[in-house]
């Protein structure tokens, strides 16, 4: 089955630096690529996405990049600020419905 | 906006106890799943839904169950609850569209420890 791994586990930047996570998966037939973030005591949110039709995406300070070949994608985001503090997930799966997550990393943004 | 919402937020129980994690989503949403977080092993899938009375196994389905007699619903199951079930357990759901990768909506988490 799918394997998704993520990398760092943790992160911190200070802020107004950009950060960036990677992931890679292992199934070729991977077509779709999710990022979540989670806050503290909450449930996580999805925060971009991308389709294995696309090689890039942004959305303001948020922008995801997806390599098929290499078999892995990266979030980017950029003049980060305490408010992007969270740990975040990186996802893929292959048709539908079902997700494979990756590890998370706990992002720090210091003042 | 779409409400995934689970009742308990923070339950503590007893091994060998039996325990229902309740979860209903408002968007009409075909699917629904059961996910389990934990420190370094990110979200694991333990069972999903495709339609009511319909269910399939994750990837750790081992000592849980679930119920889906209503669309809006989905409850997971620990038949006799263990301490190694202690965790947080997320549910989610998304809508059916035939197509790859549709979002997926987390409700807030229920915290369960085991005793």
């Amino acid at each position: 089955g799918e394997n998704v791994e993520q990398h760092p586990s943790t992160l911190s930047v200070q802020e107004g630096d950009s950060a960036v996570i990677k992931c890679t998966y292992s199934d070729s037939a991977s077509n779709y690529f999710p990022w979540y973030k989670q806050e503290l005591g909450k449930g996580p949110q999805l925060i971009i996405d991308i389709r294995s039709n696309v090689g890039e995406k942004k959305d303001q300070r948020i922008a995801v990049t997806l390599n098929k070949t290499a078999k892995h994608f990266s979030l980017h985001i950029t003049e980060t600020q305490p408010e992007d503090s969270a740990v975040y997930f990186c996802a893929a799966s292959i048709g539908a419905q079902k997700l494979v997550f990756g590890q998370g990393t706990r992002l720090t943004i210091n003042p | 906006d779409v409400k995934v919402t689970q009742s308990s937020r923070y339950l503590v129980k007893r091994t060998g106890e039996k325990v229902f994690l309740e979860c209903v989503q408002d968007m009409d949403h075909e699917n629904m799943f059961w996910y389990r977080q934990d420190p370094g092993l990110g979200l694991r899938l333990i069972y999903f839904s495709y339609d009511v009375k319909m269910k399939e196994k994750g990837d750790i389905p081992e000592g849980y169950s679930v119920s889906r007699e209503k669309k809006e619903r989905f409850s997971l199951i620990l038949e006799s609850a263990s301490t190694n079930q202690t965790s947080m357990y997320l549910c989610a759901s998304s809508l059916w569209t035939g197509d790859s990768g549709n979002t997926i909506y987390f409700g807030e988490g229920s915290w369960l420890t085991v005793v």
